[in-house]
């Protein structure tokens, strides 16, 4: 199975600023990457997929982008209704993979 | 608008089995794929497995295997996902989501499910 590991654990930032979530996997999944974003009490939100692509409906503050076997998820100028988990999910192939997941959370 | 509408809270014993759905409004429910995923308490999510309900083929988790089995009703355009011989460690939330069409089959879920939490406990 394609490991997927995903950092920081915990994330602490501030309405306005922008922060960085990652996630590695253990080989190649070609751009087949897709981030989440899910929060208490509300269905689990696609941000982006094929690693850049943003989802329809999704601002633009989220950005997706690849590096090898690298992937980042960027979201800039944080908005209060940002804060939750993000997870990323490879779909390049069977079985599919998500990481352990990122709290986002207001300092 | 799409939305996939799950049963509620249950709470079961060990070595049963229980059968959780996800009721599919908004788009043509026989044109794309169901995927159900796991989501252990204070864990990440896991894939369990696709059903295409335009054929019922189903595709599983070699994990899932033998655990769960995925059915659909297209009368109702309602996806099921029967858990059996239930133990503790099935105690989790259950999602489904929607995945790729048969005409643009894609791997991500684009739309899910509020999620169905199972207790396994005597």
């Amino acid at each position: 199975d394609v490991q997927m590991t995903q950092s920081p654990y915990n994330l602490a930032a501030s309405p306005g600023e922008s922060v960085s979530i990652n996630c590695k996997a253990s080989k190649s999944i070609s751009k087949y990457l897709a981030w989440y974003h899910q929060k208490p009490g509300k269905a689990i939100k696609l941000l982006i997929y094929d690693g850049s692509t943003l989802q329809s409906g999704i601002p633009s503050r989220f950005s997706g982008s690849r590096s090898g076997t690298d992937f980042t998820l960027t979201i800039r100028s944080l908005e209060p209704e940002d804060f939750g988990l993000y997870y990323c999910q490879q779909h390049n192939e069977y079985p599919f993979t998500f990481g352990s997941g990122t709290k986002l959370e207001i300092k | 608008q799409v939305q996939l509408q799950q049963s509620g809270t249950e709470l079961v014993k060990p070595a049963s089995s229980v059968k959780i759905s996800c009721r599919a409004s908004g788009y043509t429910f026989t044109d794309y794929y169901i995927h159900w995923i796991r989501q252990q308490p204070g864990n990440g999510l896991e894939w369990i497995g696709w059903i295409y309900p335009g054929d019922g083929n189903t595709k599983y988790n070699q994990k899932f295997a033998g655990k769960a089995t995925l059915t659909a009703d297209t009368s109702s355009s309602t996806a099921y996902m029967q858990l059996s011989s239930l133990t503790s460690e099935d105690s989790a939330v259950y999602f489904c989501g929607r995945g790729g069409a048969y005409y643009a089959s894609y791997w991500y879920f684009d739309f899910w499910g509020p999620g169905t939490m199972v207790t396994v406990s005597s």
